[in-house]
């Protein structure tokens, strides 16, 4: 299966910060990507999917990018909603598989 | 959209369980459907899926073997059969509704129904 790696495993940030995580597959996925949003309690929300497409109804201040094996998920300007856990998917190769995660907290 | 799994509950290791799924609100043959699990405190881990129009299953190492994945289409339900469950099975089990007919990205989730593995 293909491993993904996100760095960093969590961050603390403030409010208005621009942040950054990066997700690595150990082989090609293309743009076959998705990253995903949770917090405590909840179930998952997609973001985005296709490495850069913006799911409908998320604020245009989550972007990705990235091909291949490299990817990135931006937060332009941090909100006091985005503290969460965030995990980017593979579905190039089956089975499709997730990172570990990167937990945004308050600095 | 709405995706409301059932099913969850207390098991002795060994045992079997099978998780119920029921969506609405989008044309359910269209796409396909997946079971993602969360163990306590741990990440995202995907489990099973099936492509929508009868398409093909596909299942994570984890599970291949013990977990069948099935649709009813005249009930727009998935179910997740789950046999010899170990106790690394434990964790919350979430139906999701993929963007596509094919696997892919999960687009839509339900909140998760709770499943222990436990002596």
């Amino acid at each position: 299966a293909i491993r993904m790696t996100q760095s960093p495993s969590s961050l603390s940030a403030s409010t208005g910060d621009r942040v950054t995580i990066t997700c690595r597959a150990s082989q090609t996925i293309t743009s076959y990507l998705a990253w995903f949003q949770q917090k405590p309690g909840e179930a998952p929300r997609l973001l985005i999917y296709a490495a850069s497409a913006l799911q409908s109804g998320v604020p245009s201040r989550f972007s990705g990018s990235g091909s291949g094996t490299d990817f990135t998920l931006t937060i332009s300007s941090l909100q006091s909603e985005d503290f969460a856990t965030y995990y980017c998917q593979q579905y190039y190769h089956y089975p499709p598989t997730f990172g570990q995660g990167t937990k945004v907290e308050i600095k | 959209v709405q995706i409301l799994e059932s099913g969850g509950a207390l098991v002795q290791p060994g045992g079997s369980l099978r998780l119920s799924c029921a969506a609405s609100g989008f044309p359910f043959n269209n796409h396909a459907m997946t079971w993602v699990r969360q163990a306590p405190g741990k990440g995202l881990e995907w489990v099973a899926g099936m492509s929508g129009r009868g398409g093909g299953t596909y299942y994570a190492d984890s599970v291949k073997g013990r977990f069948t994945i099935s649709r009813d289409t005249s009930m727009n339900t998935v179910f997740l059969q789950m046999d010899s469950l170990r106790a690394e099975d434990t964790g919350i089990y979430y139906c999701a509704k993929d963007g596509t007919l094919h696997i892919t990205f999960p687009e839509n989730w339900g909140q998760g129904t709770l499943v222990t593995v436990s002596a």
